[in-house]
C-alpha cells in the first residue's frame, strides 16, 4: 500500500520567495495532519483538516503561512514569503476516525530558505 | 490541556543491552498514550499505543511499555537492542474525545554502539 506521499523531499530557496509543499494522505483516511520539526521547539502541529475541511489552524505562525485541501487525496502547504526560520522538515500526516493518535506520516519535506 | 516530558534527551546502549526511555505526562483528565519512531531521514511510525485495558502494551520490534496511572508515566523498553534501533523516539498523547491534536514529546535519540 502506497504511504503518505509528500513533494519535494528537498528545497532550498532564498528569502522572499513563495514556497508550497504537496501531500498526498492514504486513501480513505480522513484526518489530514501538517507539522513542523525544527531543533528548537521539536514537533509543531500547524493545522488540520477533516473530510477536507481545516480544524484548528492555531498553530499556524502566521498569516504568512496557509494551507488548502481541495480534496481527499491532496493538500498544500504554502509559506509565501518565506524567510529564513521557516527552515525545517514540514510532515505531512494522515489518519482515520476510529484510529484516534495514529499518524501514518510521511518522509517529509525539508526546506532550507537562505 | 495536556503535556508530555521525555526525561532524557540522549540515551547511548550497547548491543544487545536494556534500554528503557522515560515519558511523564500532566493532564487533568484520562488520555491516550503513544510511542513513535523516527529513523535518520525520514517520518514517524507508530510503535505502540495505550488506550484502555492491560497496562502492558507490546509493539513493533520487540519494544514494550506500561502505563503507570498514580506516576502518570508511559515509560518504554527493550530487552535487547540491535543496531538498527538507533534512532529518535517520541512519546505522544491525546484526549479521548473529539480532539485529535497529538502533543509529543522532546524526543530522546537512542544510539545503539557494537
Amino acid at each position: 500500500d502506497a504511504g503518505v506521499i509528500q513533494s519535494p523531499r528537498h528545497e532550498v530557496t532564498e528569502m522572499g520567495q513563495e514556497v508550497t509543499l504537496r501531500c498526498k494522505p492514504i486513501s480513505g483516511h480522513d484526518y489530514l495532519f501538517w507539522y513542523r520539526q525544527t531543533m528548537m521547539r521539536g514537533l509543531e502541529l500547524l493545522i488540520y483538516f477533516n473530510n477536507n475541511v481545516p480544524i484548528d489552524d492555531s498553530g499556524m505562525p502566521e498569516d504568512r503561512f496557509s494551507a488548502k485541501m481541495p480534496n481527499a487525496s491532496f493538500s498544500t502547504l504554502k509559506i509565501q514569503p518565506s524567510e529564513p526560520r521557516d527552515s525545517a522538515v514540514y510532515f505531512c500526516a494522515s489518519s482515520r476516525t476510529e484510529n484516534t493518535g495514529e499518524l501514518f506520516f510521511g518522509e517529509g519535506s525539508r526546506l532550507t530558505v537562505l | 490541556a495536556q503535556s508530555v516530558t521525555q526525561l532524557d534527551s540522549q540515551v547511548p546502549v550497547f548491543e544487545e543491552a536494556p534500554v528503557e526511555l522515560r515519558c511523564n505526562y500532566s493532564s487533568s483528565v484520562s488520555v491516550y498514550l503513544f510511542w513513535y519512531v523516527q529513523y535518520p531521514n525520514q517520518g514517524l511510525q507508530l510503535l505502540l499505543k495505550y488506550l484502555s485495558g492491560s497496562t502492558l502494551v507490546k509493539g513493533i520490534n520487540g519494544f514494550e511499555a506500561e502505563f503507570n496511572k498514580s506516576q502518570t508515566s508511559f515509560h518504554l523498553r527493550k530487552p535487547s537492542v540491535h543496531i538498527s534501533d538507533t534512532a529518535e523516539y517520541f512519546c505522544a498523547v491525546i484526549l479521548p474525545s473529539n480532539d485529535y491534536k497529538l502533543s509529543f514529546g522532546a524526543g530522546t535519540t537512542v544510539t545503539v554502539r557494537a
